[in-house]
């Protein structure tokens, strides 16, 4: 079955820290990938996206990801997190030729000042 | 200004009384879709659409209608709602390319309350 898990439900750093939130997908066959940010009382917005080519995908916000075929991850980084990253960030993944979309259960982010 | 729009923002109902969640974008999108989002489950599928009179289900499709009459709107139908159906509602739209849907954008949410 096709499944979107985030290992980490809540992470506490305190600001400069460095980021790494991790995701997993099992899919079929090629997908595209996402991570989504939800600030509090927000809705959802795009932070990068992989659907072919460089595995290293720079989003918005200092924000990057890495697409490791070998080990179905897509993890989120950020090498110095600012107090304004506090959010929940959804990691989702879509099959390239279908609509239906399936994420991950959300990694709280909480940066402390 | 490009963007999702879903009304009403808050609804509060009892159980057994249909209602309808409207959605429309202003962004020519062929893809729309529908989300739950219930702590600690992520957000969850109901339904997507991939253009007009083209709809097909998610992971959660039960107990939800939805219809794509026109191409800007994906209205969400709950027939006979139950308190189980209590949630944070979701629409979203994006361009859907022969590499599949694009970035989602999302409308600012209706929170459903079922007594």
């Amino acid at each position: 079955a096709q499944s979107v898990s985030q290992h980490n439900h809540h992470v506490i750093l305190s600001e400069a820290a460095s980021l790494e939130l991790g995701c997993n997908y099992s899919y079929g066959g090629t997908v595209n990938l996402f991570w989504y940010v939800q600030y509090p009382g927000q809705h959802l917005q795009l932070l990068l996206k992989y659907f072919s080519g460089d595995p290293l995908v720079k989003g918005i916000k200092g924000f990057e990801a890495e697409f490791i075929k070998s080990k179905f991850s897509f993890n989120l980084r950020k090498p110095s997190v600012q107090w304004s990253d506090t959010a929940e960030y959804f990691c989702a993944a879509a099959d390239n030729q279908g609509g239906k979309l399936i994420f991950g259960q959300g990694t709280e982010l909480s940066v402390k000042p | 200004e490009a963007q999702v729009t879903q009304n009403p923002r808050y609804l509060i109902t009892v159980t057994g009384k249909k209602l309808t969640v409207t959605c429309s974008q202003n962004m020519n999108h062929e893809y729309m879709s529908w989300y739950r989002q219930d702590p600690g489950l992520g957000l969850r599928q109901i339904y997507y659409s991939m253009n007009v009179e083209v709809t097909d289900k998610g992971d959660v499709p039960e107990g939800y209608k939805v219809s794509r009459k026109e191409k800007r709107n994906f209205p969400l139908i709950l027939e006979s709602p139950s308190p189980n159906q209590t949630s944070l509602y979701f629409c979203a739209s994006s361009s859907y390319t022969g590499q599949g849907t694009g970035e989602q954008y999302f409308g600012p949410g209706t929170r459903l309350t079922v007594t």
